[in-house]
C-alpha cells in the first residue's frame, strides 16, 4: 500500500524566504504526482503536476521536482509571500489504480 | 480549466436523518468519479471509487450501506449519508477523472455536521 509522507508538519518563514516542502511516498511505481494548495475549510487547488517520466515542473514561483526512483518529490517555493500561507498537500498517483494517494499535508505561515 | 462543483457546501442535519451531496463535472465528461474524506487536520482518505452505470467501490472500512454512491450519469455523481450520526461529520470531497486523462479535478467541497 502506497505511503505518502510530508515534512515538514508545519513551517514558519518570514516573508521573502525561498523554503522548500518535502515529500516522500514508498512505491516507486507511480504514474504521477501533484502538489495541492488547501485554504483553512476550503477544498483543493492544484498547483503542479509531474508525469513519472519528467523530473520537473515549474509554475511562477512554485517549482516541483520528482525522483521517482528514491521516492521523493520537493515544493520549492520562491520569494515566498503571506498569501502562500496555507496547508500544501503532496498527492500520488499510483499505477494500481486512479485514486490519489495523499500525505497529512505542511502547513505553512509565512509572517509579514 | 475544468470545474467540478458540489452541492452543498455546507449542510448541518440532525444525528438519524439522510444528508445526499452533489458532484457535478461542469465542463467535461468524467467516467470517473472518487469521493474523500477528510477531518481535522488530517490529510484526504478515499471512501470509494464512482465508474458511470456501475456500482462503487469501497475502500476497506468504508460501509458501502451507510455511505450511498451513485453515478448516474457522465456529469453527476452522489453521495449519500444514511442515518447519520456525529462521528459523520467531516468535510467530503469529490474529485472527478476526465475522460481519457489521468489528471483528476477536485470539488469546493462539502461540510457536513452532525448534530
Amino acid at each position: 500500500k502506497q505511503e505518502v509522507t510530508q515534512i515538514p508538519a508545519a513551517l514558519s518563514v518570514p516573508e521573502g524566504e525561498n523554503l522548500v516542502l518535502n515529500c516522500s511516498f514508498t512505491d516507486s511505481a507511480i504514474y504521477n504526482l501533484q502538489w495541492f494548495r488547501q485554504d483553512p475549510g476550503k477544498g483543493l487547488t492544484s498547483l503542479l503536476l509531474i508525469q513519472s517520466s519528467q523530473r520537473e515542473q515549474t509554475s511562477g514561483r512554485l517549482n516541483a521536482s520528482l525522483d521517482k526512483s528514491s521516492g521523493r518529490s520537493t515544493l520549492y517555493i520562491a520569494a515566498s509571500q503571506p498569501g502562500d500561507s496555507a496547508t500544501y498537500l503532496c498527492a500520488v498517483n499510483s499505477n494500481s489504480g486512479y485514486a490519489l494517494n495523499f500525505g497529512k499535508g505542511t502547513s505553512l505561515l509565512v509572517t509579514p | 480549466g475544468a470545474v467540478v462543483s458540489q452541492h452543498p457546501s455546507r449542510v448541518i442535519c440532525k444525528s438519524g436523518t439522510s444528508v445526499k451531496i452533489e458532484c457535478r463535472s461542469l465542463d467535461f465528461q468524467a467516467t470517473t468519479m472518487f469521493w474523500y474524506r477528510q477531518f481535522p487536520k488530517q490529510s484526504l482518505m478515499l471512501m470509494a471509487t464512482s465508474n458511470e452505470g456501475s456500482k462503487a467501490t469501497y475502500e476497506q472500512g468504508v460501509e458501502k450501506d451507510k455511505f450511498l454512491i451513485n453515478h448516474a450519469s457522465l456529469t453527476l455523481s452522489t453521495l449519500t449519508v444514511t442515518s447519520a450520526h456525529p462521528e459523520d461529520s467531516s468535510f467530503y470531497i469529490c474529485s472527478a477523472r476526465d475522460r481519457g486523462l489521468y489528471e483528476q479535478y477536485f470539488g469546493p467541497g462539502t461540510r457536513l455536521t452532525v448534530t
